[in-house]
């Protein structure tokens, strides 16, 4: 199992451009996340997915969207790039939430994209 | 979500053990304590949850006091490959298991 892959791995735009950055999992996960990390700083969860053709906002969701077409893959997009949004970006996955209650599932990161906008 | 608060930094050095206090004096009956440790250019990953009294893995224990408003990660015997940013996170498993990192602990092994 590969767990949770990124692509690309590092990726320079210029202010106005637009990307997309794939998370894929093959532990067939519910959930999916995208978290950005500042310098320094912790991780603040972007937006989220609890299974395929869903997506709800997390904590610092502007300036991004996201799809969730496959069960496996989670897009994030950046329409507009601005320099704020220079930032490690890291997607995660997992298991379907049971009941309250009871233990949260583990969550498994991917490696990260470094992205720089100039 | 539960806020928690834990020391920005703490050094130490290799064969001692590390005690990591996080604060969450908010924390709601359905909320477990998941500390989640964090390498350089990589992901965190998870060590130990828990929900009171004492868990113990192969890697950590995790203490909490029987009003949850703590807990206390601990690393028995720090090597230098345990320096890392150590993240305490509660959460609920209803609430679509979105966790709230905050700053973490820098934890710094020296030889």
């Amino acid at each position: 199992n590969a767990g949770v892959t990124q692509t690309p791995k590092f990726r320079v735009l210029k202010t106005g451009q637009s990307m997309t950055l794939l998370c894929a999992q093959d532990m067939n996960h519910e959930y999916m996340y995208w978290y950005r990390q500042d310098p320094g700083m912790g991780l603040r969860l972007i937006h989220y997915s609890v299974g395929e053709g869903t997506t709800a906002k997390g904590e610092v969701p502007d300036g991004y969207n996201v799809s969730r077409l496959k069960k496996q893959n989670f897009l994030l997009g950046l329409e507009s790039a601005a320099p704020s949004q220079t930032s490690v970006y890291f997607c995660a996955s997992s298991y379907f939430t049971r009941n309250p209650g009871t233990e949260t599932d583990t969550q498994y990161f991917g490696p990260g994209t470094r992205l720089t906008v100039l | 979500l539960a806020k928690t608060t834990q020391p920005i930094s703490m050094d130490s050095y290799e064969g001692q053990e590390v005690n990591i206090t996080c604060s969450h004096n908010n924390i709601a009956t359905n909320d477990y304590i998941t500390w989640y440790q964090q390498f350089p250019s990589q992901g965190p990953r998870f060590i130990i949850q828990g929900y009171k009294t004492k868990v113990t893995n192969e890697v950590a224990s995790l203490f909490i006091p029987a009003d949850r408003k703590s807990s206390t990660l601990s690393l028995p015997r720090v090597s230098l490959s345990d320096t890392a940013v150590y993240y305490c996170l509660v959460g609920d498993a209803a609430a679509g298991n979105k966790l709230t990192f905050g700053g973490g602990t820098r934890v710094l092994v020296k030889p």
